[in-house]
């Protein structure tokens, strides 16, 4: 049982160039969800998906796109990256609250990606 | 969801009780209290859930108010390892898919000093 697995862990990116941030987990979570995290600053959400097919924008998704074909997987796109995006992503999934299975709906979170954009 | 407020800092001897409080005074009856740390800049960790009575496991204790507007966060026997930022959040279960967004406010800063 691996929880959320990101990677990767670094990057280093220039400006316009386009990558996939990708986050997987293996807890047959319904729920994922992407945040950033900008220094001195909390955790700002960007997309989330309740479940495969279906996403939603957050706080922030300008920039971003996502997409949810299976249970497990939940990459985030940078489609054309700029120096406002560099940032440390954090994927996060828990069990769907509509979910009569569990008590405890607690996100787990990854380790992080640290996106630096020159 | 309800809004929090927690004090942006909060220092703790070593091996004393941290008790980290957070007023979330527009809490709905169907409104968990959820507590979250973040170890320098890994990802958030879980602690503790509760929606009335106060819980317990093996890393903290929840105190919540009997008018649920406010709880505490209780780490017994504070570590140096115990220092890092905590976030309360108030999160519901909702039945529609856009309600169950986790937002999270700027937290305290915990120091547990030796």
């Amino acid at each position: 049982n691996a929880g959320v697995t990101q990677t990767p862990k670094f990057q280093v990116l220039k400006t316009g160039q386009s990558m996939t941030l990708q986050c997987a987990q293996d807890m047959n979570h319904e729920y994922m969800s992407w945040y950033r995290q900008d220094p001195g600053m909390g955790l700002r959400l960007i997309h989330y998906s309740v479940g495969a097919g279906i996403t939603d924008q957050g706080e922030v998704p300008n920039g971003y796109n996502v997409s949810r074909s299976t249970t497990e997987d939940f990459p985030l796109r940078l489609l054309s990256a700029a120096p406002s995006q560099t940032s440390v992503y954090f994927c996060a999934s828990s069990y769907s609250t509509r979910s009569t299975r569990p008590k405890n709906y607690g996100y787990t979170f990854g380790s992080g990606t640290r996106l630096t954009v020159v | 969801d309800a809004k929090t407020t927690q004090p942006p800092s909060m220092d703790c001897a070593e091996g004393r009780a941290a008790n980290l409080p957070c007023n979330h005074s527009t809490i709905s009856g169907n409104e968990y209290v959820y507590w979250y740390r973040q170890i320098h800049s890994q990802g958030p960790q879980y602690i503790i859930h509760g929606l009335k009575n106060n819980e317990t496991n093996e890393m903290a204790s929840l105190i919540i108010t009997e008018d649920r507007k406010s709880s505490t966060l209780i780490l017994p026997h504070a570590t140096l390892r115990d220092t890092a930022v905590y976030y309360c959040i108030v999160r519901g279960t909702y039945l529609i898919q856009g309600a169950q967004k986790l937002v999270f406010g700027q937290g305290t800063r915990l120091t547990i000093n030796p």
